[in-house]
């Protein structure tokens, strides 16, 4: 079996202070995790994922994750947030057990204000 | 440019009535999925197409059921609609199968029962 909990439905951040977006995951065997978003009307969109390797995890639009196998966790960061990062952000995560199907999280909604 | 279009954005249909969503592609994927998604929950795996290889995952209701007839199209018919199948409908492809693949996401079809 495998979930993903987003403990905030939403986080409000002003504009130029860091962002985090909380994830947290269960799986059996390794973990590959995602992180997409959603703007108003729009899919989702990937921006990053961690498979193996270091554990801070570089994507799109300066959005990054860092991956902590102790305290399974895959918290999204950004240094500095802008009004145009508003939108609904969710972790992803699959086993490598055979498992072929994504698990979501049930999105955090992030606000930034001006 | 849209890369996975779903048609139509809107849908409404009756309570019982036969509808069926449409997703295109442009990507020459080989796999096609179907997500429902229903309000601030996360997205869920009906099933998916890989090629021509259908999977249902173990929880989609009978009522749901999908056409794949070339790479690019792929239908999700629902046969009776309940009021409980109101939600969004996300169309996804992947490259291929496999742990590490990304999904690209259609913008949905909000579908409402009346």
């Amino acid at each position: 079996a495998q979930s993903v909990a987003q403990p905030e439905d939403q986080v409000n951040v002003a504009e130029g202070n860091p962002l985090t977006v909380k994830c947290t995951y269960s799986v059996s065997g390794n973990p590959y995790l995602f992180w997409y978003v959603q703007y108003p009307n729009r899919g989702l969109q990937f921006l990053l994922k961690y498979i193996t390797g270091d554990n801070l995890v570089k994507g799109s639009y300066g959005f990054e994750a860092e991956f902590n196998k102790s305290q399974t966790s895959f918290h999204l960061k950004k240094p500095s947030a802008l009004v145009s990062d508003s939108a609904l952000y969710f972790c992803a995560v699959r086993d490598d057990t055979g498992r072929r199907a994504l698990t979501f999280g049930s999105g955090t909604r992030l606000q930034v204000q001006p | 440019d849209a890369m996975v279009i779903q048609n139509p954005r809107y849908q409404v249909t009756q309570f019982g009535k036969p509808v069926t969503l449409s997703c295109s592609q442009t990507l020459n994927h080989n796999v096609m999925y179907w997500y429902q998604q229903k309000s601030s929950q996360a997205p869920k795996l009906l099933f998916h197409y890989y090629d021509k290889d259908f999977n249902n995952e173990a929880d989609t209701p009978d009522n749901f059921q999908s056409r794949r007839p070339n790479t690019s199209f792929c239908f999700l018919d629902i046969r009776s609609p309940g009021l409980g199948d109101a939600a969004m409908y996300l169309c996804a492809t992947s490259r291929d199968l496999g742990d590490r693949e990304k999904l690209f996401f259609g913008s949905g079809t909000q579908l409402s029962v009346l």
